[in-house]
């Protein structure tokens, strides 16, 4: 059984516009949500955290908000650029463990 | 410094032939992590180590076994390959305390035929 979802899998964009990356999840005893980002070829590599008492992180053009209510949280980027086009993978940590989506793959457009 | 190391980097196994992945971090990590990650299904968590001289079952364990040899390696043992192993694994390294926030290696390619 899937705890965390990333029903979109994929989203295209224009460069210099906004790129919404939405995860669900059902497990209430996640403490740390985080976004990875991943090219072809390459592991996973980190992005973006979120404690499960904030609501919204923000680093440079990456913001993350948690609604902890909703157990959604979402990526947003801007100003999306060519460099963004990836899978994003959410995850949330329990116990050590990472519950990772199936993944968002993001094309940018110019 | 190079982080996450893993060898080989593919891998081509008839059915019933065994192998393992070898997997090394060099940041004094205390956690490691096996991962697979097949089209569609995100990253699962094959087998963790907590600490050193520790291992546990993740979300997918069968048909693996892993070893903790020290601080710095965690192996991956395929006993008898099934062509449902075919995917690509990553091994992730994490610092306690850090907020789930994992290094993750290159990835192994791995076809079974």
């Amino acid at each position: 059984d899937q705890q965390v979802k990333q029903n979109s899998p994929s989203l295209s964009v224009q460069e210099g516009r906004i790129s919404i990356l939405n995860c669900d999840y059902t497990n209430s005893m996640f403490d740390y949500f985080l976004w990875y980002k991943k090219y072809p070829a390459e592991g996973p590599t980190f992005l973006i955290s979120i404690s499960s008492i904030k609501d919204k992180n923000e680093d440079g053009r990456f913001t993350v908000f948690l609604n902890k209510s909703a157990k959604h949280l979402s990526l947003h980027i801007v100003p999306s650029q060519p460099g963004d086009s990836a899978v994003y993978f959410c995850a949330a940590l329990n116990d050590y463990k990472l519950s990772f989506g199936a993944g968002t793959t993001v094309t940018v457009r110019a | 410094n190079a982080g996450v190391t893993q060898t080989p980097k593919f891998q081509v196994l008839k059915t019933g032939q065994s192998m393992t992945l070898q997997c090394a971090q060099d940041m004094n990590h205390n956690s490691m992590y096996w991962y697979r990650q097949d089209p569609g299904m995100g990253l699962r968590l094959i087998y963790y180590s907590a600490s050193e001289g520790t291992t546990d079952k993740g979300e997918v364990p069968n048909g693996y076994n892993v070893s903790r040899l020290n601080k710095r390696e965690f192996s991956l043992r395929l006993e008898s390959a099934a062509p449902s192993q075919t995917s690509v694994y990553f091994c992730a390294s994490i610092r306690t305390g850090s907020g789930g926030e994992q290094y993750f290696g290159p990835g192994t390619r791995l076809t079974v035929t």
